[in-house]
């Protein structure tokens, strides 16, 4: 029972360099999400999907890129990395519905996290 | 725009003491969260309340959530050192945004 899988765990990039993370779920969610984790700061949403081929904005989306080609996978591209983007990256998948219209609970289930770097 | 605030951001307690954290939110909702991360883990869910005036509790955990206050409550009875984590409440936007705290670290010392 794999739940929510996120890689690489670690990453260093130097600025300018792109790199995609990689999430995918096997619980058959609609909802998928990516967060980041500053010190102090909680978890800030980059992006979102509430469905395959249907992405959002979050509160940080700026640097960064999504797409949903199915319900499965839900990867995170940084396009032109820089050190403000160092952080650790939690990507979350849920079974919420369309806005409106939850089926279940809501809660978010967790991948292990990414560490990124960039210097 | 959705801002969830946590307080205390830190917490130091002995052990069999009890303590309540404390989540205010800015927006109408009645969907809350609490989640639990234990250091250089990951997030797992522990409590979901849907509704104004619900109530959960899991071993020596509370929670509850007053809507109409934009309140939620997590209440720890006789901590003991297992309860050491840092713990954040989530809320839920109405467009499928979820806003987090920015966490409660707690330490529980013998």
């Amino acid at each position: 029972n794999a739940g929510v899988t996120q890689t690489p765990k670690f990453q260093v990039l130097k600025t300018g360099q792109s790199m995609t993370l990689q999430c995918a779920q096997d619980m058959n969610h609609e909802y998928m999400s990516w967060y980041r984790q500053d010190p102090g700061m909680g978890l800030r949403l980059i992006h979102y999907s509430v469905g395959a081929g249907i992405t959002d904005q979050g509160e940080v989306p700026n640097g960064y890129n999504v797409s949903r080609s199915t319900t499965e996978d839900f990867p995170l591209r940084l396009l032109s990395a820089a050190p403000s983007q160092t952080s650790v990256y939690f990507c979350a998948s849920s079974s919420w519905g369309l806005a409106g219209a939850h089926g279940g609970a809501g809660e978010l289930f967790f991948g292990e996290g990414s560490r990124l770097t960039v210097l | 725009e959705l801002k969830v605030e946590q307080n205390p951001l830190f917490l130091s307690m002995q052990e069999g003491k009890n303590y309540t954290i404390y989540c205010n939110y800015s927006t109408t909702s009645d969907r809350l969260y609490w989640y639990r991360q234990d250091p250089g883990k990951s997030l797992e869910s522990l409590f979901v309340l849907l509704s104004n005036g619900a109530v959960k509790q899991e071993g020596r955990l509370m929670a509850s959530l007053d809507t109409k206050a934009r309140l939620s409550t997590l209440h720890i009875t006789a901590a003991v050192h297992d309860l050491s984590a840092t713990y954040f409440c989530a809320v839920e936007a109405n467009n499928n945004d979820m806003r987090f705290g920015a966490g409660t670290r707690l330490t529980v010392k013998p």
